[in-house]
């Protein structure tokens, strides 16, 4: 089946830093989604990317749908404690009701206060 | 919090055994979909549904089987439990009509409930 390639697969960095992360894959999507999963707790929904090309911000959180369509990345600008936790690339083939959601394997955020 | 709403929290059972996972989506939501996270194998999609219908598959097991009810709320029932099916299993909603023909994204967005835990001895 489909796959997607998540990395890096953690990150411990200084608190105030930037952070990067990407998804890549061998098939083309629709829709790239990023959610955060806490310990114990359900992933929630970060940012929805739609087009190629696409920019999107929330906060302090961008994330890209690459021009290819296999793949995008999320930004995190001048981290903080409260970002800790695991980040999930998740791409969907199919538009309209059908459409469940292929997820890659997570980067593991620490933050260094 | 999300909308949706999982029961219960935890679970641990022994192997053999049937469990079932209720799962209530946000108001509204028509679509609910079912997802196992173990370690090893991250986040699965196991079924669909939609307004009351199957609508997709994934790798759910033939020991698995879900359904979605009039009011909504589905249900994930587990039999001949092994060892390995030791999981969270989340549910996800989305779909609302009153999203209206300018939000088909709407379809796209899911929202995750807080999981349930099952542990198999």
């Amino acid at each position: 089946g489909q796959q997607l390639n998540q990395s890096p697969q953690s990150m411990f960095i200084q608190e105030g830093e930037d952070v990067s992360m990407n998804c890549t894959s061998s098939s083309i999507f629709n829709t790239w989604l990023w959610y955060k999963q806490d310990p114990g707790e359900g992933p929630v929904l970060l940012i929805a990317l739609y087009k190629a090309g696409e920019l999107t911000s929330n906060g302090r959180l961008t994330a890209q749908f690459g021009i290819t369509r296999k793949d995008s990345f999320l930004n995190i600008s001048a981290s903080i404690p409260s970002d800790v936790g695991i980040y999930f690339c998740a791409g969907q083939l199919s538009r309209g009701s059908q459409g469940n959601l292929i997820f890659g394997k997570g980067t593991k955020l620490s933050v260094k206060p | 919090d999300s909308g949706v709403t999982q029961t219960p929290k935890h679970l641990i059972t022994a192997t053999g055994q049937r469990v079932t996972l209720r799962c209530s989506p946000r108001s509204g939501d028509l679509s609910v979909y079912w997802y196992q996270q173990s370690l090893d194998q991250g986040l699965q999609f196991l079924i669909q549904y939609y307004n009351g219908e199957e609508r997709a598959k994934g790798n759910i097991l033939e020991r698995f089987s879900a359904q979605q009810f009039p009011d909504l709320h589905s249900e994930l029932n587990l039999s001949s439990l092994e060892l390995g099916d030791s999981a969270l299993y989340f549910c996800a909603s989305s779909v609302r009509p009153s999203s209206g023909l300018d939000r088909p994204r709407a379809y796209n967005e899911q929202f995750f409930g807080p999981g349930t835990r099952l542990t198999v001895l």
